[in-house]
């Protein structure tokens, strides 16, 4: 079971889109509607931001929307602010076996 | 709404057991997968395996498999951690967190650092 891989960074000025990407195998990302995208600021506990490749929990901004083709997931933050800036990382139900796999995570920088 | 808190030693020697235990409230432990995902420091984030009550069935990451135990006790709401043998590549931050089939994981608790040393 090998790690989905992220970009290692991300930028983008306040107002703008940023899009990260995850990619893995028909095994993982590619084979399941099941990737979830998480929000980590520094000395902090992640946050789950999108489940099941789009979905919202509540509380979540609408800036922050999901989806997926192919092997590859996506994370789009639209409106970029200040706050968004912190680590995010994807992952993804993972085989026959059920596990759980993590991407390396990108760290989204607001210039 | 659910809560969950890791807590357990924060130094454990090299070549022994690291024990965390995870206390859920606002929700029962008979529903739902329970996690516990790793970071270690500057790293990023490494799942170790979750726990089910149904069955009492557990799923381990192959490369820990070997050296891990999840268990759970219904009656005090807890699920808890035995990682053996630890080296130095065990330094981390442990968490635990609620989880589903589709392995979305939320709440995430705080975090509790762990030092292996001597």
């Amino acid at each position: 079971q090998s790690a989905l891989t992220q970009p290692p960074s991300a930028s983008g000025s306040p107002g703008q889109s940023v899009t990260i990407s995850c990619t893995g195998t028909s095994s993982d990302v590619g084979g399941y509607n099941f990737v979830s995208w998480y929000q980590q600021h520094p000395g902090k506990a992640p946050k789950l931001m999108i489940y099941d490749v789009s979905k919202r929990p509540s509380g979540v901004p609408d800036r922050f929307s999901g989806s997926k083709s192919g092997n590859t997931a996506s994370l789009t933050v639209s409106g970029l602010q200040a706050e968004d800036e912190a680590d995010y990382y994807c992952n993804s139900h993972a085989g026959t076996n059920n596990y759980v796999v993590f991407g390396g995570g990108t760290k989204l920088t607001v210039l | 709404q659910v809560q969950v808190q890791e807590s357990g030693p924060g130094l454990v020697r090299p070549s022994e057991t690291l024990s965390l235990t995870c206390s859920v409230s606002g929700g029962a432990i008979t529903s739902h997968y329970w996690n516990w995902i790793r970071q270690p420091p500057g790293k990023g984030l490494e799942w170790i395996g979750y726990i089910v009550y149904h069955g009492g069935s557990t799923n381990y990451s192959p490369s820990l498999k070997s050296r891990v135990t999840l268990s759970m006790d219904t009656s005090t709401n807890q699920f808890s951690l035995r990682l053996t043998s630890v080296t130095a590549a065990d330094t981390a931050v442990y968490y635990c967190a609620r989880g589903d089939w589709s392995s979305w994981l939320d709440p995430w608790g705080q975090g509790t650092l762990v030092t292996v040393s001597s």
